[in-house]
């Protein structure tokens, strides 16, 4: 199975500031890339599919690049509401895979 | 609004059966998504368990194939997992989703917590 590392884990930023969450697959999964977001006792939200993508609702500040086995997202302008830990999934191959998680905190 | 909300006993003894249902509102399972079910065990990561789709067709985990099982019930709108064999490690918080035919999840339950202890 394809195994995914996220990196760093756990990441202090300020609100306000950019943040850049990085995911790196253990071999090439093209394009098909998504990541989440996840709170504590909430359901993961999706953010970005298919490296780049934006899902339905997602505000213009998250951005995703990549392709291969590298990957990131980047949130340009840090809000309350992003403080969360993030999930980078691949599905370009079964079975499904997720990296372990950057948890995004406040600094 | 697509809703999923998962079901089930939160407490199951070592060697039995856990089983869960996930019940959608606001789509018809039947309508082209795949539905499938996520663990996340306490402080670590997320794992893909298997995905089934309206017709019956399922892809399963290869670490978890041996034990899980998945079916569907269009009639009520639901969707179930068992998973036999239970043991410490298979507690989770145990999540449903629906799955795009591209592999991502753009809708996702609430997630319950089980527990697997006598």
């Amino acid at each position: 199975e394809i195994v995914m590392a996220q990196s760093p884990a756990t990441l202090s930023v300020s609100p306000g500031e950019r943040a850049t969450l990085s995911c790196r697959a253990s071999q090439s999964v093209s394009s098909n890339l998504a990541w989440y977001q996840h709170k504590p006792g909430q359901a993961p939200r999706l953010l970005i599919y298919g490296t780049s993508t934006r899902a339905t609702g997602i505000p213009a500040r998250f951005s995703g690049s990549g392709s291969g086995t590298e990957f990131t997202v980047t949130i340009s302008s840090l809000q309350s509401e992003d403080f969360a830990v993030y999930y980078c999934q691949q599905y370009n191959n079964w079975p499904i895979t997720f990296g372990q998680g950057t948890r995004l905190e406040i600094k | 609004q697509v809703q999923l909300q998962e079901s089930g006993p939160r407490l199951v003894k070592p060697s039995e059966t856990l089983s869960l249902t996930c019940t959608v509102s606001g789509y018809s399972i039947s309508s082209g998504y795949y539905w499938g079910w996520i663990r996340q065990f306490p402080g670590k990561g997320l794992e893909w368990i298997g995905s089934i789709y309206h017709s019956g067709n399922t892809y399963y985990n290869p670490s978890l194939k041996s034990r899980v099982a998945l079916s569907v019930d269009t009639s009520k709108n639901q969707f179930s997992l068992k998973l036999n064999s239970v043991t410490a490690a298979d507690t989770a918080v145990y999540y449903c989703a629906g799955i795009t035919t591209a592999g991502f999840s753009d809708y996702w339950g609430q997630g319950t917590l089980v527990t697997v202890s006598s």
